[in-house]
């Protein structure tokens, strides 16, 4: 079955630290895999879209890895800040096998808070 | 630019009503997807038009339908509404298919749907 876990489902840290979200997948066949930030009663927000052969892609602070071999994922914020509390979804695109149609699995996301 | 816009913002209907959600995608974008957002279920993926076709699609039953006109606009429509269907729905826009191609998604601001 296709799925998606992330982990931690909540973290809590101060301003100006480091954090690492982890998201483990099941998904195949594979497509690519998308990291979101959602603030509180918006829509989500791209950070980085990675495919089969992408090990590292940033986006300013925010730096997503893909290990494809193990099925994970990681996104590392650096130098938190204040604006950085949300929720990070991690997404899996999935072909099917006729290789025509795909579908988003997506996690049920990290909520992140970042205090003074 | 404008960014993708979805209207109504906020409906409230009853059990076995049907409803009809519309999405203004970015000014030339190809590609509209729909999402829905619970708290137990998250974001699930519902389908993705593209160029008037649907193109791909998740694992909703057939209440869930939806169709896009030559402007690119789309419509979602969710017939003899159940309880559970309350949710927010999301859609997004992309310029190329948001789901197997590595094309970021932009997303509007929803429209939260209540069934009483």
């Amino acid at each position: 079955k296709n799925q998606v876990e992330q982990s931690p489902q909540s973290l809590i840290i101060l301003e100006g630290k480091n954090c690492t979200l982890q998201c483990n997948y099941t998904v195949s066949p594979f497509s690519n895999l998308r990291w979101y930030k959602q603030d509180t009663g918006r829509g989500p927000v791209s950070l980085t879209i990675m495919t089969f052969s992408e090990n590292t892609k940033s986006n300013g602070r925010y730096t997503a890895t893909l290990d494809a071999d193990t099925k994970q994922s990681s996104l590392h914020i650096t130098a938190s800040q204040l604006s950085d509390s949300a929720s990070y979804i991690c997404v899996v695109s999935a072909m099917n096998y006729g290789g025509s149609q795909g579908n988003l699995i997506f996690g049920k996301g990290t909520k992140l808070s970042v205090k003074p | 630019k404008a960014g993708v816009t979805q209207t109504p913002r906020y409906l409230i209907k009853t059990r076995g009503q049907q409803v009809t959600l519309s999405c203004s995608p970015i000014s030339g974008h190809r590609s509209v997807s729909w999402y829905q957002q619970t708290p137990g279920q998250g974001l699930q993926f519902l389908f993705e038009y593209f160029s008037e076709t649907q193109r791909n699609k998740g694992n909703f039953p057939g209440r869930f339908s939806g169709r896009q006109f030559s402007n690119s606009r789309s419509e979602m429509n969710v017939s003899t509404l159940e309880l559970g269907d309350s949710a927010l729905y999301l859609c997004a826009s992309s310029a190329v298919s948001g789901v197997l191609d590595k094309e970021t998604q932009y997303f509007g601001p929803g429209t939260r749907l209540l069934v009483l």
